[in-house]
């Protein structure tokens, strides 16, 4: 069964304190892995998309990686401004659907 | 710097009553989408279209219909809205060379 999980549901980060989210998946025929940020009663804001293994991509204190089973969100000296929920999901062959991950709720204390 | 909006942000409506929610995005993209989320459910995409007139059923069409008349702008129709339709309703536009993505801000309907 294609799946997209995601771990830890809600991670609480000191100011500065470094840490990864991970999403861990299984689809047949991966057209790409999304990354993305949605804060309260707003819509999902795209981050990344990454296509293939070992690919890497950076924004500001945001790194994502990819495996061939697992991506990374690996955050960098977190600023409370980084409080959201980050929500992965893939897209895979048969059409552009995309199976969305239940998402990490990141709290950043200052 | 307007990319994708939607109709309304709230929206209270009676069961059985037919709801429209529209979403328009100014980037000429080709595919849009529906979605809804859920807390525990995480987003389901309802349906989808990859050009003017198309359009495909996503995971959970049931008791939904869309219509996409005009490139940019994409709508999702509620026949006879029931409680279990309370949700909030996200659009996406997709461009599928760029795989440039972008959610309107959000509908959350309640259904009473």
């Amino acid at each position: 069964e294609d799946q997209v999980t995601q771990s830890p549901e809600a991670l609480r980060l000191q100011e500065g304190e470094s840490s990864s989210l991970n999403c861990s998946y299984t689809v047949s025929g991966l057209r790409g892995l999304f990354w993305y940020r949605q804060d309260p009663g707003k819509g999902p804001e795209f981050l990344f998309t990454l296509y293939s293994a070992g690919e890497e991509k950076e924004k500001e204190r945001l790194k994502a990686t990819l495996t061939k089973k697992e991506s990374f969100l690996h955050i960098t000296a977190p600023k409370p401004e980084d409080s959201a929920t980050y929500l992965c999901a893939v897209g895979y062959t048969g059409g552009f659907k995309t199976i969305f991950g239940a998402g990490t709720r990141l709290f950043v204390k200052a | 710097d307007v990319k994708v909006t939607q109709s309304s942000r709230y929206l209270v409506k009676r069961t059985g009553e037919k709801v429209f929610l529209e979403c328009v995005q100014d980037m000429d993209h080709e595919n849009m989408f529906w979605y809804r989320q859920d807390p525990g459910l995480g987003l389901r995409l309802i349906y989808f279209s990859y050009d003017v007139k198309m359009k495909e059923k996503g995971d959970i069409p049931e008791g939904y219909s869309v219509s996409r008349e005009k490139k940019e702008r994409f709508s999702l129709i509620l026949e006879s809205a029931s409680t279990n339709q309370t949700s909030m309703y996200l659009c996406k536009s997709f461009d599928s060379s760029s795989y440039e993505q972008y959610f309107g801000p959000g509908t959350r309907l309640t259904v009473t």
